[in-house]
């Protein structure tokens, strides 16, 4: 299978605990996308990386959450401290280029449960 | 302001029957891309269609098209003969050329039954 790839697909934490997910582009794709949805909404931006390089942040990845890219290649999303909110798929996303026409294609996310 | 607005959260067509799924968006930027995904119960966000601001012609994808409107800012996805495996969420996006450009607007997306 060459598509985007997750793991955990499921996880279930008490508040308070810390969790990572990561995340494995397509192999050739430089850019790697972080998303958040939550029920009945659609996926929000969190973070994007061109290769190792994290160049943007959405306000709504507070300074709990941590991404990062080490090699370019596959990326891991961390949430210290974790809250109920928190609650919520976590979608990860890959793309070749950057220009209007490039889709964008997601991995089938991690869902998380905070207790 | 919300940049994708879908109306319809819940939508029901025949089977084999044709449906449209409304899309309306807000840019001031001349130049973008907006696109149509689908998600099953599984979660994956599977890419349908894709119709650039600059694009003359409608967009279609086998039994999918897009009926794209620019003056009305809309970009309504068309399904025809509707089959059961295509109950699923659908969302519709859009991507800027300028700005932040890079991240997807997604909107709260329409939930498609498909009935016997």
């Amino acid at each position: 299978d060459t598509g985007v790839s997750q793991d955990p697909r499921h996880k279930i934490t008490k508040r308070g605990q810390n969790v990572t997910f990561r995340c494995d582009p397509i192999s050739e794709h430089n850019r790697l996308y972080w998303y958040r949805q939550t029920l009945g909404q659609g996926p929000e931006f969190l973070t994007y990386f061109q290769n190792e390089a994290q160049l943007e942040k959405s306000r709504l990845l507070s300074d709990r959450f941590s991404a990062e890219r080490p090699k370019g290649s596959f990326s891991t999303l961390e949430i210290q401290r974790t809250e109920q909110g928190d609650s919520a798929m976590y979608l990860c996303a890959s793309s070749l280029g950057h220009t209007i026409y490039n889709e964008q294609f997601f991995g089938p996310g991690t869902r998380l449960t905070v207790l | 302001a919300q940049k994708i607005t879908q109306t319809q959260p819940g939508m029901f067509v025949q089977e084999k029957e044709a449906v449209t799924l409304d899309c309306t968006y807000d840019t001031s930027d001349p130049s973008y891309g907006l696109f149509w995904y689908k998600q099953p119960s599984s979660g994956e966000m599977i890419f349908l269609i894709y119709q650039g601001s600059y694009d003359q012609q409608n967009a279609t994808e086998g039994r999918y098209s897009l009926n794209f409107q620019k003056a009305r800012k809309s970009a309504n996805l068309v399904i025809s003969a509707s089959q059961l495996g295509d109950s699923a969420m659908y969302f519709c996006a859009m991507r800027e050329a300028t700005g932040t450009g890079n991240q997807f607007y997604f909107g709260t997306g329409t939930s498609l039954t498909v009935i016997p």
